[in-house]
């Protein structure tokens, strides 16, 4: 197995709080990525990063901002959670951006927001 | 429209039974990926194509990508086989996900 940790596993907070979850790599991969999985849709990507310092926005950006100072480390925030923001979140690591590099999974963080 | 539609939504079969789940998608891709998901969350990646026919064990993945179309398929399935399948295609930068085929095996 990939060695990727989240944390935390889960996580309740009220609306208008603050949220850090965190993705923690020991493979020394180049590409990171936050997703969030909601009933009745796939894997959605929030943001992703090519490289310390450099990240870029997914398809649901909104309300999340990321940061990446060290390579194994990759942060999401929400400044101030909404209900809209509850969800299941996986970070993913890969070596590139395509093909051939699988991306492998982390364990998830389910986050409720009340 | 979903870039990525799978079917069924769901799928129960009886313990022996032949599987098939179907993913189709219309963006261009460099590969797709079938991936699974059981209960408690963690996702694996079971298969990576972009042509042809792929096995692994009792699992066969296909690819058509002139139909821009693929099918898992599970031989003499068994109740552990029972996950959230999903199938997701990747472009040059990233992937996009169908919304995942729940099969339970009863045994």
């Amino acid at each position: 197995d990939a060695g990727i940790t989240q944390s935390p596993r889960h996580k309740v907070t009220e609306t208008g709080t603050p949220v850090t979850l965190r993705c923690h790599q020991t493979e020394n991969h180049r590409y990171m990525y936050w997703y969030r999985q909601d009933p009745g849709h796939g894997l959605r990507l929030i943001h992703y990063s090519y490289g310390v310092k450099d990240t870029d926005k997914g398809e649901v950006s909104d309300g999340y901002s990321v940061s990446r100072s060290k390579t194994e480390d990759f942060l999401l925030t929400l400044e101030s959670a909404t209900s809209s923001q509850t969800s299941v979140y996986f970070c993913a690591i890969s070596e590139g951006p395509g093909q051939p590099y699988e991306q492998y999974f982390g364990p998830g963080t389910r986050l409720t927001v009340t | 429209k979903n870039e990525v539609e799978q079917s069924p939504q769901n799928l129960t079969a009886q313990e022996g039974e032949f599987i098939t789940i179907n993913c189709s998608y219309s963006v261009g891709i460099s590969a797709l990926h079938w991936l699974q998901q059981h209960p408690g969350g963690g996702i694996v990646s079971l298969f990576m194509l972009s042509s042809g026919k792929k096995k692994h064990g009792r699992l066969i993945a296909t690819i058509n990508i002139q139909e821009k179309h693929s099918s898992l398929h599970i031989t003499a399935s068994h109740p552990r086989d029972s996950a959230v399948y999903i199938c997701a295609v990747r472009g040059n930068n990233d992937m996009r996900f169908g919304a995942g085929t729940r099969l339970t095996v009863k045994p």
